[in-house]
């Protein structure tokens, strides 16, 4: 069984400011994560994935985001927000099932709010 | 094409009508997801495709969802006798491989709103 926890329905940052978005996973196999964006009246675009290797993941549009395993988590991160960053952010996770196939799980979504 | 593409974009429909809604994944794409994403709420796994079988449909909430896929490519998903409660954004993905890992590419989704 696998899950993610997004904390944080709203989040208003300034900006300019540093943008961090919340993630935690359950899992009970090594994860494959992921980051979604979604604009209004869009669909969702992966931002950025983590499968295997470097635990520091970077993106499109300046965002990135650290796996740690200890602690569960996969936030993402941007040091300086933009208007355009206004949006709602899906985390996921996914495992490899036996039926050889991947079954995401997704957060309930943070939205994204930036201030001038 | 391009990229998955849905229609109809928006429906509004009467509680007890039956509705259909359309998929076209991108070209060459094995794998076909369908989520559901209700307001305030994530999105909802309802049921995948490897080509034109359907091995976990696990997530369909009733009997009243029914989903197909024809030459390993377009999909329907059918919704009778429809309730408020299955307004919602219909998304559908697709991506190259089911393997785990693989990038996921939606579509824009089809809004439902019963009535």
């Amino acid at each position: 069984a696998q899950s993610v926890t997004q904390l944080g329905s709203h989040v208003s940052v300034s900006e300019g400011a540093l943008v961090l978005l919340r993630c935690n996973y359950s899992s009970s196999v090594p994860p494959y994560l992921f980051w979604y964006v979604q604009y209004p009246n869009q669909g969702l675009q992966l931002l950025l994935k983590y499968t295997t290797g470097a635990t520091l993941v970077k993106g499109i549009n300046g965002f990135e985001a650290e796996f740690k395993k200890s602690e569960t988590s996969f936030h993402l991160t941007k040091p300086s927000a933009h208007m355009s960053d206004a949006a709602e952010y899906f985390c996921a996770v996914t495992a490899p099932y036996s039926g050889g196939y991947q079954k995401v799980t997704f957060g309930t979504g943070t939205k994204l709010q930036v201030i001038p | 094409g391009a990229g998955v593409s849905q229609s109809p974009s928006n429906k509004v429909t009467e509680k007890g009508k039956d509705v259909e809604l359309r998929c076209d994944p991108i070209s060459g794409h094995t794998a076909l997801y369908w989520y559901r994403q209700s307001l305030g709420q994530g999105l909802e796994f309802l049921i995948y495709f490897q080509g034109n079988s359907a091995p976990d449909k696990s997530g369909l909430p009733s009997d009243r969802f029914s989903a197909e896929r024809t030459g390993g490519s377009v999909s329907t998903l059918t919704i009778q006798r429809t309730q408020q409660e299955d307004s919602a954004v219909y998304l559908c993905a697709s991506s190259l491989v089911a393997g785990a890992g693989n990038t996921i590419y939606f579509g824009e989704g089809s809004w439902l709103t019963v009535v």
